[in-house]
């Protein structure tokens, strides 16, 4: 089945500098990737998604990018703001009603 | 905004116990799933649900647990006889006719 990594675990950055997290899966045919952000004590929400006919989508200071050779796609976040901390947590899943596979989750922590 | 919401928000078993966790997925969809996330470690899919039947399960959704949508709001998860490992977060989603899975809040459960 799937396997989604993603790196790093952690990651700690000044209020508005950019953040990127990264994340590789294994398998081909997976077509579609979600970008979920939880806060602490929340349920997960979803930030962006893209599909694998796209190479990168942009919604304000959030963008995802996808290299479908490489099998990796990433999270950029630019002018970070401290309501920005949080996990976040990739996917990804072939498009449909089928499971998402996901990644480990990145803690952002943005220092005012 | 409709939201996926989740009871209890946690739950104290002994080991042996049945529990039945629920949630109420959003109204229109047609979509359901359970994950759960050990602490520390994934999201994992557990099974997903459509037309009142299962349509996948996982390796980790054995013959212990079962899902049921008992009526037109409810979806539950039962676990027949809990063991200490399955202490966990456990989120319910929903997905109506886009790709979004939407997620709940999360039930804690502790096995002791």
């Amino acid at each position: 089945g799937e396997n989604v990594e993603q790196h790093p675990s952690t990651l700690s950055v000044q209020e508005g500098d950019s953040a990127v997290i990264k994340c590789t899966y294994s398998d081909s045919a997976s077509n579609y990737f979600p970008w979920y952000k939880q806060e602490l004590g929340k349920r997960p929400q979803l930030i962006i998604d893209i599909r694998s006919n796209v190479g990168e989508k942009k919604d304000q200071r959030i963008a995802v990018t996808l290299n479908k050779t490489a099998k990796h796609f990433s999270l950029h976040i630019t002018e970070t703001q401290p309501e920005d901390s949080a996990v976040y947590f990739c996917a990804a899943t072939i498009y449909g009603n089928n499971r998402l596979a996901f990644g480990k989750g990145n803690q952002v922590v943005v220092i005012p | 905004e409709p939201e996926v919401t989740q009871t209890p928000s946690h739950q104290v078993t002994q080991m042996g116990q049945e529990v039945i966790l629920r949630c109420v997925p959003i109204s229109n969809h047609l979509y359901f799933y359970w994950y759960r996330q050990i602490l520390g470690q994934k999201v994992e899919f557990l099974v997903s649900f459509y037309n009142n039947e299962i349509s996948e399960k996982s390796e980790i959704f054995d013959d212990q647990f079962s899902v049921e949508r008992p009526d037109g709001s409810n979806f539950t998860l039962k676990i027949r006889s809990t063991k200490l490992e399955d202490s966990a977060m456990y989120f319910c989603a929903s997905k109506g006719g886009t790709d979004t899975q939407y997620f709940g809040p999360g039930t804690r459960l502790t096995v002791l």
